[in-house]
């Protein structure tokens, strides 16, 4: 097991782009997270899944946003339309369900310009 | 919406020193983590805490769940060199149709360690 593993590392794209991150959790975690964080922050929730199911979504989540995971494994965050304020880390994590730590990935890295 | 507060916001210490950091909130919480993370890289947990008053050690790190439920902190011993790195507190709430799973974090301490 290589812990949670999320692709890009690092992301630039123009005003206006749309982009799609991809977070491969823990295999045998149940729970994923996206979470946020910006220069000089804590990560701020995002969206969470218990298998394939979004149960909540964050009000920072607007409607540009979108998460799925399809088949309770992996899952992919896009931003439609990006804005340079979308500009952060974003990191996933994953737990089962009783666990009260996560173990997040390295983050995906987005710049928009 | 539930604010931790994370003190010091940074701190410059020499190798070999002990550090102290702490977070507050005005909220209880049912857990607290203390996260490091480094540069570019997603927060690693360091120790979690599930009892007020709770005592928890990990190697040079200790820990302690305050007895209110509203507060933590964090010790590390004769610090060294790769100690160098952003140290975050969260939070889980007790469980509340579901919404414990969310980890409300601090704003971080920022710890350098000068050799």
């Amino acid at each position: 097991d290589t812990g949670v593993s999320q692709n890009p590392r690092h992301k630039i794209t123009k005003r206006g782009q749309n982009v799609t991150f991809r977070c491969d959790p823990i295999s045998e975690h149940n729970r994923l997270y996206w979470y946020r964080q910006t220069l000089g922050q804590g990560p701020e929730f995002l969206t969470y899944f218990q298998n394939e199911a979004q149960l909540e979504k964050s009000r920072l989540l607007s409607d540009r946003f979108s998460a799925e995971r399809p088949k309770g494994s992996f899952s992919t965050l896009e931003i439609q339309r990006t804005e340079q304020g979308d500009s952060a880390m974003y990191l996933c994590a994953s737990s089962l369900v009783r666990m009260h730590g996560y173990t997040f990935g390295s983050g995906t890295r987005l710049t928009v310009v | 919406g539930q604010q931790l507060n994370q003190s010091p916001q940074s701190m410059f210490i020499q190798e070999g020193e002990d550090v102290s950091m702490n977070c507050t909130s005005s909220s209880i919480f049912n857990t607290w983590l203390w996260y490091k993370q480094d540069p570019g890289e997603g927060p690693v947990l360091l120790i979690a805490l599930y009892k007020a008053g709770e005592l928890t050690s990990n190697g040079r790190l200790t820990a302690q769940f305050g007895i209110t439920r509203k507060d933590s902190f964090l010790n590390i011993s004769a610090s060294i060199p790769s100690d160098v790195g952003i140290y975050f507190c969260a939070g889980q709430l007790p469980y509340s149709g579901g919404s414990n799973y969310k980890l409300t974090f601090g704003k971080g301490t920022l710890l350098t360690v000068n050799p």
